[in-house]
């Protein structure tokens, strides 16, 4: 889905460093959405914003934060408390009108540590 | 919370057969059931969904089928392409705007 946006496509954090990914939207989607993909495993949600300026948490939020201070952006924050950050970080969004609809897609971001 | 289990894990079918993925969820609340594809190292997109209200949806050669009381849904792809080789992941949710996911399903299609 051309309408998500996330950079960089690659990234490498140093021990202590607190790395930030990029997402953005032009789909005018309410809701946004973090997750984290492992090898062998689903996508696992890390934090998820219906609206603008509030956010809450999935169910592996420990070591990130987030922000959503404009509809069209949601950046995730690794910070240096997450211990085992490797993996494939994947953005989306959704209308998020009263229920569940169907979530669309980033490009991802592949999260590797020096 | 929500708990989705998928099985199987890996799948290998001949071109021209079909295939079938099932998964089960644990919240009776859960309303909402999403399918995802997903090519190496591209994103998951979306190929069909299924609400509570309907017990089975067709698109094609892809359809899925909900069985509410035993709390299990699959998908079936029928006469299966190379290009339908692909990790397939199931999802539930409910009216909270969380999807939960299954653990996924690599399908190989042998020419």
């Amino acid at each position: 889905d051309g309408g998500i946006t996330q950079s960089p496509k690659y990234l490498f954090r140093k021990e202590g460093q607190n790395v930030t990914l990029s997402c953005e939207q032009n789909l005018n989607h309410d809701a946004m959405y973090w997750y984290r993909q492992d090898p062998g495993q689903g996508l696992r949600l890390i934090y998820y914003s219906q609206i603008v300026n509030d956010f809450q948490k999935g169910d592996i939020a420990e070591g990130y934060s987030v922000s959503r201070e404009k509809k069209e952006s949601f950046p995730l924050t690794v910070t240096s408390a997450q211990k085992n950050p490797t993996a494939f970080y994947l953005c989306a969004s959704s209308i998020g009108q009263g229920h569940n609809q169907p979530q669309h897609f980033g490009d991802g971001t592949r999260l590797s540590i020096l | 919370g929500e708990n989705v289990e998928q099985h199987p894990s890996t799948l290998s079918v001949q071109e021209g057969d079909s295939a079938v993925i099932k998964c089960t969820y644990s919240d009776s609340a859960s309303n909402y059931f999403p399918w995802y594809k997903q090519e190496l190292g591209k994103r998951p997109q979306l190929i069909i969904d299924i609400r509570s209200n309907v017990g089975e949806k067709k698109d094609q050669r892809i359809a899925v089928t909900l069985n509410k009381t035993a709390k299990h849904f699959s998908l079936h792809i029928t006469e299966t392409q190379p290009e339908d080789s692909a990790v397939y992941f199931c999802a539930a949710g409910s009216n909270d705007y969380k999807l939960s996911f299954g653990a996924g399903t690599t399908v190989t299609v042998r020419a």
